[in-house]
């Protein structure tokens, strides 16, 4: 089975620091990709940064960067000096290679972040 | 960037009715897909399009749901009847291959079925 979780439901921090948030999948399959998309409030999706499985290095793309622990099966999104737009709920998610494009949502989490 | 765009935004109708939502992908892409969102959970899958055909489903993809593509116009996904519990805001998605594509999401039709 095929699962991605994550437990925090909501972050509030300071503008200007840093911001960790957690996701922890559950797969058979040994190749899959790795997804961090927000939510902003009027609903949109964006897409923020990807990372292979089989790729070692974090993935880094601006202030957004991973910290991928695969025998722990953790992708953790970590935010520097945040700012107040990117206040919004952020979803992790997988695919595996065969599934034909099929994501798997985790369950949000929600950053605010405060001026 | 290509967007996807989903007409309409909003939508009430009346439970038993049909209803259906319109999505133009962005033009180069192949795999298309309906996401449902119900107010404050993450997204699932219903259902993934490609060459013509539903490739694969969900649970959640009853058989009151179709999806189509005539002539490479829009993707629909047509509910009939509507049920309350299909309230929910429905996201397309559209993406050159699969794997190691990246998805283009639309900005969601937000259906209410009273």
């Amino acid at each position: 089975a095929q699962k991605v979780t994550q437990t925090q439901t909501s972050i509030s921090v300071m503008e200007k620091t840093t911001v960790t948030m957690d996701c922890v999948y559950e797969t058979q399959d040994s190749s899959y990709f790795l997804f961090w998309y927000k939510q902003t409030a009027s609903g949109e999706i964006v897409f923020l940064i990807r990372q292979d499985s089989y790729k070692k290095e974090n993935a880094t793309v601006g202030h957004y960067s991973l910290n991928f622990q695969k025998p722990k099966s953790s992708i953790g999104l970590i935010i520097t000096a945040t700012q107040i737009e990117d206040s919004a709920v952020y979803f992790c998610a997988m695919r595996v290679n065969y599934n034909q494009g099929k994501l798997i949502f985790g369950q949000g989490t929600k950053l605010s972040i405060k001026p | 960037g290509p967007k996807v765009l989903q007409i309409p935004s909003h939508q009430i109708i009346d439970m038993g009715q049909m209803v259906t939502l319109n999505c133009d992908p962005v033009s180069n892409h192949l795999y298309f897909y309906w996401y449902k969102q119900i107010l404050g959970q993450q997204m699932e899958f219903l259902v993934n399009f490609y060459n013509g055909k539903v490739m694969e489903k969900s649970k959640l993809f009853k058989d009151q749901f179709s999806v189509e593509r005539p002539d490479g116009s829009y993707f629909t996904l047509k509910i009939q009847p509507t049920a309350l519990e299909d309230s929910a805001v429905y996201f397309c998605a559209s993406s050159l291959g699969v794997s190691n594509s990246d998805y283009t999401f639309g900005s969601g039709t937000r259906l209410l079925v009273i």
